[in-house]
């Protein structure tokens, strides 16, 4: 079983704040690092899959950076907005099985 | 909706009872995946299906659990003799990995959530 660790737990801003968050995983048998968005009520969504050493990811005001090196990637969010409340998972896939971290929860406050 | 779906959304059974959950993918999707989350961690790899074929299992899935793609379409979760540990979300997934792809993408369904008194 991978260890894959997130932090922060939860964590609260204020719209308009930038926001960052870590995911922490073994750089052995490394092949890809996924992100997602849990909103309450809702299915996990895809936000961004990267593989190489160095990748950089954006979509919108959220973006993604990853070290293989190392073993980390983080994830920012630029101006955060309420609709931005939700939990954010991390996952590192070794091939056929993925393996989660725990998460950080979000929440914007307006 | 073209998404993944799962039937039930709740479920509530007493221990003992056995319990079975439905999975439709992606109609497209090759790949089928089912995790289950306890509160307060991520989802855990259950099993892994490519078409009708189950893959890989995880030691998680006790020989309670069995797990059914038996077309290469939807797909069955069935938990026997259920314990109140068994209590989770349970997640279905889906993907098509491109041609050459390093990795493909995971698409969710809503989940089920199984409560055992």
């Amino acid at each position: 079983i991978l260890n894959v660790e997130q932090s922060p737990q939860s964590l609260h801003v204020q719209e308009g704040d930038s926001t960052n968050f870590t995911c922490s995983f073994p750089s052995s048998n490394f092949y890809a690092l996924h992100w997602y968005r849990w909103e309450t009520a809702k299915s996990p969504e895809a936000l961004f899959v990267m593989t190489l050493n160095g990748d950089e990811k954006k979509k919108g005001r959220i973006s993604a950076t990853l070290n293989t090196k190392e073993g980390y990637s983080y994830l920012y969010i630029k101006g955060s907005q309420p609709e931005d409340s939700a939990t954010y998972l991390c996952a590192s896939n070794t091939g056929n099985q993925f393996y989660f971290g725990t998460g950080t929860s979000l929440t914007v406050i307006p | 909706d073209t998404g993944v779906s799962q039937d039930p959304r709740h479920k509530i059974t007493k221990r003992g009872q056995n319990v079975t959950f439905r999975c439709d993918p992606i109609s497209e999707h090759n790949r089928l995946y089912w995790y289950r989350q306890t509160l307060g961690q991520g989802p855990e790899f259950l099993t892994y299906f490519q078409n009708e074929a189950q893959l890989e299992k995880s030691r998680l899935l006790s020989d309670r659990f069995s797990a059914e793609r038996p077309k290469g379409s939807f797909s069955t979760l069935e938990i026997q003799r259920t314990e109140q540990g068994d209590s989770a979300m349970y997640l279905c997934a889906s993907s098509q990995p491109l041609r050459r792809a390093v990795t493909d993408t995971q698409y969710f369904g809503p989940g089920t959530r199984l409560t055992v008194l």
